[in-house]
């Protein structure tokens, strides 16, 4: 089955350590993104890649940083910068010909 | 101003009605428009996509786009609870570069 698996479903992580979430496609997609979504908030994109080893900032990257090494994988390390790193991850996808994305299951991340 | 905006409801609708969902947005140049659902702790899944002005159906949807009032609607016919969930608008801006913008979603419940 083609899909979008992210990991773990949930992290739990102390104050002052960086954390790295998996996301991982086998859509042969070009495209992939990260994002964040907290309580009442819509969706905020962290980072984007339209391509393998080409990434941009979107509109919250501080304390965030990404690779994107490979097609099917680009993942996300929040590191002790993040001020307030508790969220709801979500990391999609999109052919990069249409422009419909497509999101992983998301990984829930509790820093304390 | 925010680039697109939802109402956050609740919309409440009882059970075998239409449900219609609106979202506005604020860069006439826009393209291309899609709507999410999400379920309470998971991840969005994408419903429905509209590029042009007018109505696209598909099963119990039907979304509507008018780009000269800068709106786009979602409808869901014959509403059931298992359509209970929050629907979220995103739209790719001009010169977008496959960054969709999302609005803050509408929590949608169908009352049995």
């Amino acid at each position: 089955d083609g899909g979008i698996t992210q990991s773990p479903k949930y992290l739990f992580r102390k104050e002052g350590q960086n954390v790295t979430l998996s996301c991982e496609q086998n859509l042969n997609h070009d495209a992939m993104y990260w994002y964040r979504q907290d309580p009442g908030q819509g969706l905020r994109l962290i980072y984007y890649s339209q391509i393998v080893n080409d990434f941009q900032k979107g509109d919250i990257a501080e304390g965030y940083s990404v690779s994107r090494e490979k097609k099917e994988s680009f993942p996300l390390t929040v590191t002790s910068a993040q001020k307030n790193p508790t969220a709801f991850y979500l990391c999609a996808s999109n052919s990069g010909q249409n422009y419909e994305q497509y999101f992983g299951p998301g990984t829930r991340l509790t820093v304390t | 101003q925010k680039e697109v905006e939802q109402n956050s409801g609740p919309l409440s609708v009882p059970e075998g009605a239409i449900a219609s969902l609106n979202c506005t947005y604020s860069d006439r140049g826009s393209q291309s428009f899609f709507w999410y659902r999400q379920y309470s702790g998971k991840s969005p899944e994408l419903i429905m996509f509209i590029y042009s002005n007018g109505d696209k159906e598909d099963g119990r949807f039907t979304a509507q786009l008018n780009k000269a009032s800068q709106y786009v609607s979602l409808l869901i016919r014959d509403s059931q609870p298992s359509d209970s969930a929050t629907y979220l608008c995103a739209v790719l801006p001009s010169g977008g570069y496959q960054k969709v913008t999302f609005g803050i979603g509408t929590k949608l419940q169908v009352i049995p």
